[in-house]
């Protein structure tokens, strides 16, 4: 099916571990972003792509590192899961710079 | 940087009453603005977006908003709340720099709507 798909849907992670969450989209998009929503603070901005092997931080990126080897997917790796790291991850991906963007249906993570 | 405030944390609407939802933006170009609704556990969904032209856009759903310059205000609005409109909204600026977009946030507000 053609869209934006994350996986796992929910994840519980223990701390210190590494965990990564998987970004898949079928529009073959230039752009990608990850966000965190968490109570209170609205959708925070992790890392973006505007295309493959480019990549950048936005707001909040200490603790994830993130990779694009192929346009269409954008995983996102917790090298040491902390307990603030616990939120709802989102992935998005747009045309182009000036166009709207396709959200995934977001990954509960929980680190215990 | 950009920066987007929603005021309202919570917006409480009879079903058939009209909503308004405020978004100011701080940003010193005209901005790219959007409005996104989420449902409760899905993703994002866009609802309109303004990029240059009529300061007033029509969206899905029977929503509409306004961009005022002078107020640096994107309005979301719509004339008839039904109860299947509450979720979350969140304003969103978009600034051009370096060829890149990267659209930030406001914190959203909830929409609850009374039978």
């Amino acid at each position: 099916d053609a869209g934006i798909t994350q996986s796992p849907r929910y994840k519980i992670t223990e701390t210190g571990r590494q965990v990564t969450l998987m970004c898949h989209q079928t529009w073959s998009h230039s752009y990608m972003f990850w966000y965190r929503q968490d109570l209170g603070h609205g959708l925070r901005l992790i890392y973006y792509s505007a295309a493959a092997d480019i990549t950048d931080k936005g707001e909040v990126p200490d603790g994830y590192v993130v990779s694009r080897s192929k346009t269409e997917n954008f995983p996102l790796t917790l090298e040491s899961a902390t307990r603030s790291q616990t939120s709802v991850y989102f992935c998005a991906s747009s045309r182009d710079f000036n166009t709207e963007a396709f959200f995934g249906q977001g990954t509960r993570l929980t680190v215990v | 940087a950009q920066s987007v405030t929603q005021p309202d944390i919570h917006i409480t609407v009879s079903e058939g009453a009209s909503l308004e939802l405020r978004c100011n933006y701080s940003y010193g170009a005209t901005p790219y603005l959007f409005w996104y609704v989420q449902s409760p556990g899905q993703g994002l969904q866009l609802l309109l977006k303004y990029f240059s032209g009529d300061t007033l856009v029509q969206g899905i759903k029977g929503f509409e908003a306004e961009f005022k310059r002078s107020q640096s205000s994107f309005n979301l609005r719509k004339p008839s709340v039904h109860w299947s409109d509450a979720a979350e909204y969140f304003c969103a600026v978009g600034a051009e720099g370096g060829g890149s977009y990267i659209p930030t946030f406001g914190r959203g507000t909830s929409l609850i709507v009374h039978p």
